[in-house]
């Protein structure tokens, strides 16, 4: 089966840095994204790897180890408005995304 | 501004009724996606399409209905056969085949009383 395993909370401090992991089992893989989730609202589409490898995008990066079904999202310099909730998405055989739960990121100042 | 209009944002309905929830996108995009979003669950399809008058259905489609008519719409009714509708419902679009990167609208929290 199609499985996604990612931590349901975590909290840091305004200024930090904070890694999220992901892990995946998916029928297929076509790479591996992350999704930004204010609460109440739509996601909005962060980064993608395809590749094994780390992807920066300013105080976003991401990772991506194919062999080990794992991913994860970095942030830095911490600020208030990430409070928010990143929605790990492989890119199954199909071309559509398997979602997680999300991890709530609580920042505290 | 380009971007993806879904209503109402808030719905409630009584048991039995079947409701439409709107969503239109001028972004030119063939793709369109309807997610349905639960407490603690991840984002799960309910039905897509790839390209006017044509759709699949998603991982859970049963009590839902769309249509595909025009490029910019792809309107979804939940209907009285869904038997747990209370849900937040997230409309999305995207301009590539073959993609993850989506375009989600504002969504609509459906409540049924």
């Amino acid at each position: 089966g199609q499985n996604i395993d990612q931590p349901t909370e975590m909290t840091a401090t305004e200024g930090a840095i904070v890694q999220i992991n992901c892990t995946y089992q998916t029928s297929g893989f076509n790479g591996l994204f992350w999704y930004q989730q204010h609460a109440g609202e739509a996601p909005t589409f962060l980064s993608y790897n395809v590749l094994d490898g780390l992807e920066e995008k300013g105080r976003f990066s991401s990772f991506l180890s194919r062999s080990k079904g794992y991913s994860y999202l970095l942030l830095k310099e911490l600020q208030m408005k990430d409070s928010a909730s990143y929605l790990c998405a492989p890119l199954d055989s199909n071309y559509q995304l398997i979602w997680g739960a999300g991890t709530k990121l609580i920042i505290k100042p | 501004d380009g971007g993806i209009t879904q209503s109402p944002k808030y719905l409630f309905r009584k048991e039995g009724q079947n409701v439409t929830l709107s969503c239109e996108q001028n972004l030119n995009h063939d793709a369109m996606y309807w997610y349905r979003q639960d407490p603690g669950q991840g984002l799960r399809l309910i039905y897509y399409s790839q390209i006017v008058n044509d759709f699949q259905k998603g991982d859970i489609a049963e009590g839902y209905s769309v249509s595909r008519e025009k490029k910019e719409s792809f309107p979804l009714t939940v209907t009285s056969a869904q038997k747990n509708p209370t849900a937040f419902y997230l409309c999305a679009s995207s301009g590539l085949a073959h993609t993850g990167e989506l375009f989600f609208g504002e969504g609509s929290r459906l409540t049924v009383l």
